[in-house]
């Protein structure tokens, strides 16, 4: 079965430091991979997304990440964390092409991510 | 592009009452619609899977007739809770595939508080 896994529940990073989120996905194939950002009480937003191609990809916010395949990771990286970046981040898989019909996200657990001044 | 706009954001009702929720895609037609519910500091489960035109998909545990799902057009889904209890009070989001390659957009999300 398709899974995600965010090691880091809660992860805390001074402001202007380097930022790693780690995800980890088990599935089949080469599935397509996001990263989602959610501020307290509010939906989804997207950082970015990966369906073939150049593995490292590039995201808004200054936000990217690295899809590596021998890893099954997806780890989305950030040179330097600004206080607006607190909030919760979720590494998402869907199935790739060929990969079933309904195309339905699966989500992992979340990474809650505090910055400190 | 490829917007989907969720209402209520927030709504309060009493345990026994029904609640619809509506999932409008604004500039785009959305053959399909995701609902997934959220609790407190966790993760998104997918509730079902909406359908233009025919029943809904739903994930296993979740019950059909508490959770009605109606997708009457190509631009709208809705969530009904139907016989609210406090235990169904949550954060729910819709969620529709774009246009392009599996951009998948998301509503805002609604809180739901029964009491």
């Amino acid at each position: 079965a398709q899974s995600v896994t965010q090691p880091d529940i809660h992860i805390t990073v001074s402001e202007g430091a380097s930022l790693e989120l780690r995800c980890n996905y088990s599935y089949g194939a080469t599935p397509y991979l996001f990263w989602y950002v959610q501020s307290p009480g509010q939906g989804l937003q997207l950082l970015l997304k990966y369906f073939s191609g150049d593995t490292l990809v590039q995201g808004i916010k200054g936000f990217e990440a690295e899809f590596k395949r021998s890893q099954s990771s997806f780890n989305l990286r950030k040179p330097s964390v600004h206080w607006s970046d607190a909030a919760e981040y979720f590494c998402a898989v869907a199935p790739g092409a060929g990969g079933g019909a309904t195309n339905k996200l699966i989500f992992g657990t979340g990474t809650l991510l505090a910055v400190q001044p | 592009g490829a917007v989907v706009s969720q209402h209520p954001s927030r709504v309060i009702c009493k345990s026994g009452t029904s609640v619809k929720i509506e999932c409008r895609s604004l500039d785009f037609q959305a053959t399909t619609m995701f609902w997934y519910r959220q609790f407190p500091k966790q993760s998104l489960m997918l509730m079902a899977t909406s359908n233009e035109g025919s029943k809904a998909t739903y994930e296993q545990g979740v019950e059909k007739d508490k959770f009605l799902i109606n997708h009457a057009s190509l631009t709208l889904s809705t969530l009904t809770v139907t016989s609210a209890h406090p235990e169904d009070s949550s954060f729910y989001i819709c969620s529709a595939p774009g246009r392009l390659n599996y951009g998948y957009t998301f509503g805002s999300g609604t809180r739901l508080t029964v009491v």
